[in-house]
């Protein structure tokens, strides 16, 4: 499978929202409501921030939400912090026990 | 509290083999879906592997190369990586979910897999 596609970067004051897009195929975003974000600070692992598309794991600040229009997802972080600015990557099932991630997206806290 | 210790990276010749490992703890092993994931020094995520009780499952860059296996008693997951190619240089995680879960919801810190003459 391709990868899905992110923007490279996205920016943002402290405070403002961003929204990072994930756009897909028929075969996996639009076909299945199991997207999932991870967020990954440099040199470490990721960590899951939505799944099932918009589903917060215990501990996410609800700073943090996730949605979905046809092959598009996207998540959207409010009141952008500091603490924030790291890679993010979106992935979804794909069918047949198959995933497929994005290929990151750059939040920079201006 | 959920941990997953990968270990068995190194620096490796094209053609060759390694077994990475991912020892669990915290969990019921028996009851999770677990998975490899790789990072490509500077790159995104790859989805490697996956074994459940419905099977094993691989990328297409991976299969017939890779070999993903389980140890319950030890509470461990393996990856056999073998015909290793300079492109499957990468950190390597495993990840863990409950059975039917679409997610990855823990991660292990990685192990670092280099395959270069």
């Amino acid at each position: 499978q391709s990868a899905l596609t992110q923007p490279r970067s996205v920016s943002g004051s402290p405070g403002q929202s961003v929204t990072i897009s994930c756009t897909g195929t028929s075969s996996d975003v639009g076909a299945y409501n199991y997207v999932s974000w991870y967020q990954q600070h440099p040199g470490k692992a990721p960590k899951i921030m939505i799944y099932d598309v918009t589903k917060r794991p215990s501990g996410v600040p609800d700073r943090f939400s996730g949605s979905k229009s046809d092959n598009t997802a996207s998540l959207t972080i409010s009141g952008l912090q500091a603490e924030d600015e790291a890679d993010y990557y979106c992935c979804s099932y794909a069918g047949s026990y198959t995933w497929v991630f994005g290929g990151g997206t750059k939040v920079t806290v201006l | 509290e959920v941990q997953l210790l990968e270990s068995g990276g190194g620096l490796v010749q094209p053609g060759g083999s390694l077994r990475l490992s991912c020892a669990a703890s915290g969990l019921t092993f028996s009851n999770s879906v677990m998975r490899w994931v790789r990072q490509a020094p500077g790159m995104g995520l790859e989805w490697v592997s996956t074994i459940s009780h419905s099977g094993t499952f691989y990328a297409e860059s991976v299969k017939g190369r890779f070999s993903i296996s389980r140890d319950s008693s030890k509470s461990t997951l393996y990856l056999q990586v073998n015909s290793l190619r300079a492109e499957d240089t990468a950190i390597y995680y495993c990840a863990c979910a409950n059975l039917g879960a679409y997610r990855f919801d823990y991660w292990g810190q990685g192990t670092l897999v280099t395959v270069s003459s």
